[in-house]
């Protein structure tokens, strides 16, 4: 299988700019996670799916960002506007959302904002 | 809640060290644990993992041994060596909170010849 894909793996962009991240699971993958990586803060979860429906966006920092799956086999990732604070690593991983089950990580999309 | 809670880092250690890294969890329910690690530049990869009380996860020479009564899944390794340099994460995962995944911290490991 060709594991999850994430795009851009790297992109630059200025403050103000939109910015969206995206995500193909593992195909069979009913669970998705997207993940905010930092230095500072570590990785945190920012929203997770299961069954393409949101369960938890507790994470998700702002009004500034939002995310949508509107099938199995994608989900994108939203800034907009874009702050230089959000300059991080962003993963997406899947996985079969039953408990015991691996989740699997993309190669991260990395993020800067100046 | 949930939660994983593992030793600050950074940890430095001599090739063929032996390695401990230590991860204690709180979690509703009966959770199953995992340990990924983090290459720099790459995403997490699945290390090993655990799914009940007793069982013990191994891989690549790491271990660690799912205990209930400490709520405990440490890492070990007898001997360590350079390629091993990472980060590493503690997870558990509940069906009583939806399958989410709860990480920790993240441990980072240091290996010098």
């Amino acid at each position: 299988d060709a594991g999850v894909i994430q795009s851009p793996r790297h992109e630059v962009t200025e403050m103000g700019q939109e910015v969206t991240l995206r995500c193909k699971p593992i195909s069979g993958h009913n669970s998705l996670f997207w993940y905010r990586q930092t230095m500072m803060r570590g990785l945190e979860l920012l929203i997770y799916f299961n069954n393409n429906v949101p369960i938890d966006d507790s994470g998700m920092p702002e009004d500034r960002f939002s995310a949508k799956m509107p099938n199995a086999s994608f989900s994108t990732l939203k800034i907009q506007p874009s702050e230089p604070r959000d300059s991080a690593v962003y993963f997406c991983a899947s996985g079969l959302g039953a408990g015991g089950n691996t989740i699997y990580f993309g190669e991260g999309s990395w993020l800067t904002v100046v | 809640g949930n939660s994983v809670t593992q030793m600050e880092g950074p940890v430095t250690l001599s090739e063929e060290a032996f390695l401990t890294i230590n991860c204690t969890y709180t979690a509703t329910g009966y959770p199953s644990l995992f340990w990924y690690v983090q290459y720099p530049g790459e995403g997490l990869q699945l290390l090993l993992k655990a799914t009940k009380a007793d069982d013990k996860g191994s891989n690549k020479g790491f271990e660690a041994t799912y205990r209930k009564e400490t709520t405990s899944f440490h890492l070990e390794k007898g001997s360590v060596q350079v390629s091993d340099s990472a980060v590493y994460f503690c997870a558990l995962c509940s069906s009583n909170t939806g399958n989410q995944f709860y990480f920790g911290t993240g441990t980072s490991l240091t290996v010098i010849p």
